[in-house]
């Protein structure tokens, strides 16, 4: 079956550093990769997309990559603030299909 | 980017009423809304795809008629639970798609229902 997976555990990260979030998937050929902030008790807020052709996609201090042949995806926050402190959710679409698949998310804090 | 909007943001009610969600896209005609529900520390699971003016698809092990879902115009989508019962308690998300698919996915913030 299809499976996505992000760490389970918080990332806790000092502030200035890079963060760097992983997203693992198997048993499924995605189209596109989105990534995602959620805050406690409120809804995603779209960050990234990137196409199965694109190897990387930047915007300000993020960074995303996109690797189809290890099935994987990397998230990368510059310059991390404590405001960066949320969940981070990856997900995987496809072009005949609306559905989006979602990992569990990562938790990330940022500290001073 | 889009705004989607959910309404209420919170909602409690007692077991056996039904209880409506609104979802609607405020700067863009959505063709298409999805609904979510997530629960704590888990992940989003899709629970069907709204589409205007047709019948909603519904995932696999999903009521259709415990969930009723209305997509009455490009701008308006509703969930109603009917029915409610403490385990249906959750926080539901809904969606809406810009363009064509492949787009990006727009979520509303939420509505927190709770069944007691």
């Amino acid at each position: 079956s299809q499976k996505i997976e992000q760490n389970s555990e918080a990332l806790n990260i000092q502030e200035g550093k890079t963060a760097t979030l992983t997203c693992n998937y198997t048993n499924y050929s995605p189209a596109y990769l989105q990534w995602y902030r959620q805050d406690p008790g409120r809804g995603p807020v779209f960050l990234l997309l990137i196409r199965e052709n694109e190897k990387e996609k930047r915007k300000e201090r993020l960074k995303v990559t996109f690797d189809t042949t290890l099935k994987q995806s990397l998230f990368h926050i510059t310059a991390s603030q404590p405001a960066d402190s949320a969940t981070y959710l990856c997900a995987l679409g496809r072009y005949n299909t609306d559905k989006l698949i979602f990992g569990t998310g990562t938790r990330l804090q940022v500290f001073p | 980017g889009a705004v989607v909007s959910q309404h209420p943001s919170w909602v409690i009610c007692k077991s056996g009423t039904s209880v409506k969600i609104e979802c609607r896209s405020l700067d863009f005609q959505a063709t298409t809304m999805f609904w979510y529900r997530q629960f704590p520390k888990q992940s989003l699971m899709l629970m069907a795809t709204s589409n205007e003016g047709s019948k909603a698809t519904y995932e696999q092990g999903v009521e259709k008629d415990k969930f009723l879902i209305n997509h009455a115009s490009l701008t308006l989508s509703t969930l109603t639970v009917t029915s409610a019962h403490p385990e249906d308690s959750s926080f539901y998300i809904c969606s809406a798609r810009t363009g064509e698919t492949g787009n990006t996915i727009y979520f509303g913030e939420g509505s927190w229902l709770t069944v007691v």
